[in-house]
């Protein structure tokens, strides 16, 4: 089946620095790619949608100048958390969908644990 | 507006017994229906979806355009079940999520 992969899988960062988190759908296209957030125990957060060559669409309340999303090619979307504080540690999964695919499914990555000292 | 509700948060069945996952929406067109899984320190994953009328892992789930729902049913749970559960609803280039509900099954 169809993979989508993060990097990193853990990062800790001090406060004040930025932090960059790629998606990458390994063998296959993607138009769209999610962003959610996760917290501990908790459900799903989505906080953008991103679209190849265009700017992403952001969920109400997520802060588009802190969380900057590029999708710049069928393959590749990330993160930047800007100015990363201890408020922004949490758990950041992607998913994407095919480009060609008809069915609808998202395929998701394994998440990347940002922790902001 | 487009939305997914599951009312139950959580979730608790001893292990043969039925279990039964609610999941509500609302869309005037037609909808594309999913459940997706989440087990423990893994990535979401597709569990099932209307359009294939399939049971995976002995799960089904009926699509109920009356009563907008696509509740997930499996007559005998087991404890590897044990596991977080979204409903998904997919429009256009678009995908809502319901707020999952954490299945535990219990020995």
């Amino acid at each position: 089946g169809a993979v989508v992969s993060q990097h990193p899988s853990w990062v800790i960062c001090k406060s004040g620095t930025s932090v960059k988190i790629e998606c990458r759908s390994l063998d296959f296209q993607a138009t769209t790619m999610f962003w959610y957030r996760q917290f501990p125990k908790q459900s799903l957060m989505l906080m953008a949608t991103s679209n190849e060559g265009s700017k992403a669409t952001y969920e109400q309340g997520v802060e588009k100048d802190k969380f900057l999303i590029n999708h710049a090619s069928l393959t590749l979307s990330t993160l930047t958390v800007t100015s990363a504080h201890p408020e922004d540690s949490s758990f950041y999964i992607c998913s994407a969908r095919e480009l060609t695919g008809n069915t609808g499914e998202l395929f998701f990555g394994e998440g990347s644990r940002l922790t902001v000292l | 507006a487009q939305r997914v509700t599951q009312p139950e948060k959580l979730l608790s069945v001893f292990k043969g017994a039925p279990v039964e996952l609610k999941c509500n929406y609302s869309y005037s067109g037609s909808p594309e229906l999913f459940w997706y899984v989440q087990y423990s320190r893994q990535r979401l994953q597709l569990l099932l979806r209307h359009i294939s009328r399939e049971s995976i892992k002995g799960f089904t789930a009926d699509l109920n355009k009356g009563e907008t729902s696509f509740h997930l049913k499996k007559p005998f749970a087991q404890e590897e079940d044990s596991a977080m559960y979204y409903c998904a609803l997919n429009y256009g280039q678009n995908f809502v999520f319901g707020p999952g509900t954490r299945l535990s099954v219990l020995p």
